[in-house]
């Protein structure tokens, strides 16, 4: 079955550095788009980037364009988010999804959790 | 781009229906017919519901349906479950690679 395994979150320091990770398995991961999306506690959705399936198109909310870098490694089934610069206001439990076309996610990971806290 | 619009509640009792709107703009959701609907549970990741306005991906009960008029799309959910009991995310194509979610609407089950 289709899974996605996100890890690397954990507690931060403000202007400090996270780098995520998606390990998925159960599908031809190269022919799929992946995004991460984020939630703030308490808080709703917020799709911040997306790779498409061979690595060559990249795109990121404004909120973290300039700061957060997603790559993908298909030899490994893997998706990455370098997030640099980290502020308070990044804390959320980060998601990475599957995006097969439509702008829409039909699988998700189960999080991991960021927290940006001196 | 602000996120889309969606009550902050809705509820209904078991059985009968209920049904949620997303209201955007000419820019996305009246734009594209890029409209996705996302159920998550507490604790838990979101689930695919309804894709591009009023498709059911595989799994999903035929009481779940979405449509679109103008710029607002609409999740209506038919003989309601305990197990609906959830909150509830739009999402919006809006161009240029931009993805919005509404701010989510949490539905109690009487």
């Amino acid at each position: 079955q289709v899974q996605l395994v996100e890890s690397g979150g954990g507690v931060v320091l403000p202007g400090g550095s996270l780098r995520l990770s998606c390990a998925a398995s159960g599908f031809t991961f190269w022919i799929y788009d992946l995004h991460w999306v984020r939630q703030a506690p308490g808080r709703g959705l917020e799709r911040m980037t997306g790779i498409s399936s061979d690595g060559s198109n990249k795109n990121y909310a404004d909120s973290v364009k300039g700061r957060f870098t997603i790559s993908r490694d298909n030899s490994k089934n893997t998706v990455f988010l370098q997030m640099n610069n980290l502020r308070a206001e990044d804390t959320a439990v980060y998601y990475c999804a599957r995006g097969p076309g439509g702008w829409a996610f039909d699988h998700w990971g189960q999080g991991t959790l960021v927290t940006v806290s001196s | 781009q602000s996120a889309l619009t969606q009550p902050p509640s809705a509820s209904g009792s078991p059985r009968q229906s209920v049904t949620i709107s997303c209201t955007g703009t000419s820019g996305d959701v009246g734009g594209y017919d890029y409209v996705s609907w996302y159920q998550q549970h507490p604790g838990k990741a979101p689930k695919l519901m309804i894709y591009e306005v009023s498709k059911r991906p595989s799994g999903v009960p035929d009481r779940f349906s979405g449509s679109k008029s103008g710029n607002t799309a609409s999740l209506t959910v038919s003989g309601l479950q305990t197990e609906d009991e959830a909150d509830y995310y739009c999402s919006s194509y809006a161009g240029g690679n931009n993805l919005l979610f509404g701010g989510g609407t949490k539905l109690t089950v009487l």
